[in-house]
């Protein structure tokens, strides 16, 4: 699986975006991008996923590069409550369903 | 989507002792896994729990250490045997219930090893 790249930590202002990068410059043709993120002391939680295009859901968007070499997740409105270990996971289509979880980017929303 | 329960949420345990985990799902998924996850630090994957067959272990992990159980489609155990102090760690269930869904993660049982 390919690997990703995040920043280890970043801070966000409440209710202003939150764009959290990831470089995944090995990604081959046939792997997604997904996002989890970690509150803590909860498990982990499904945010989104994308192969090629661009993707929005209720919770964020998920911007991906022409080249898929890289992408950014996107809080439109950050709260107190988004405070959490933000993971980007390069997954294969043929996946059996297991995750390689790198460190992740450390998300803190300040008042 | 999928409901993971599992049990216990968190326990102390002596060194040398060892502990079962459950995790209990509201719906038959084929692909179950179990992580850990150590102080301070992101998910490991520790196997894949295979119905009706072993369990397939990642590097570093071996079936003597963590022995899995998962008798049917809702259902799987992992115990910690023969704990040490380095076995303190959060243990995760998580499952998939299709091929390209995502991934359902229980809340964790967090073990203190003493």
């Amino acid at each position: 699986d390919a690997k990703t790249t995040q920043p280890t930590s970043m801070d966000c202002a409440e209710g202003r975006a939150a764009n959290l990068p990831c470089n995944h410059s090995t990604i081959s043709g046939n792997e997604y991008v997904y996002w989890y993120r970690q509150i803590h002391s909860q498990g982990p939680q499904y945010i989104i996923h994308g192969l090629k295009n661009n993707e929005t859901n209720e919770m964020a968007s998920l911007i991906i590069t022409e080249d898929r070499k890289s992408s950014t997740l996107i809080l439109p409105h950050a709260t107190l409550r988004d405070t959490a270990v933000y993971y980007c996971i390069v997954r294969p289509s043929s996946n059996t369903g297991k995750l390689i979880f790198g460190q992740g980017t450390t998300l803190q929303v300040k008042p | 989507s999928a409901v993971i329960s599992q049990k216990p949420s968190r326990d102390i345990c002596q060194r040398g002792t060892s502990l079962t985990i459950q995790c209990q799902v509201d719906s038959q998924v084929t692909m179950m896994f179990w992580y850990r996850q150590q102080p301070g630090q992101s998910l490991t994957l520790i196997a894949t729990a295979n119905q009706g067959s072993e369990a397939t272990y990642e590097s570093g992990f071996v079936i003597d250490k963590f022995p899995i159980s998962r008798p049917n489609l809702t259902f799987s155990t992992l115990t910690v045997s023969n704990m040490s102090p380095e076995d303190s760690s959060i243990y995760l269930c998580s499952v998939v219930p299709n091929t390209n869904t995502e991934a359902f993660f229980g809340q964790g049982t967090r073990l203190t090893v003493v």
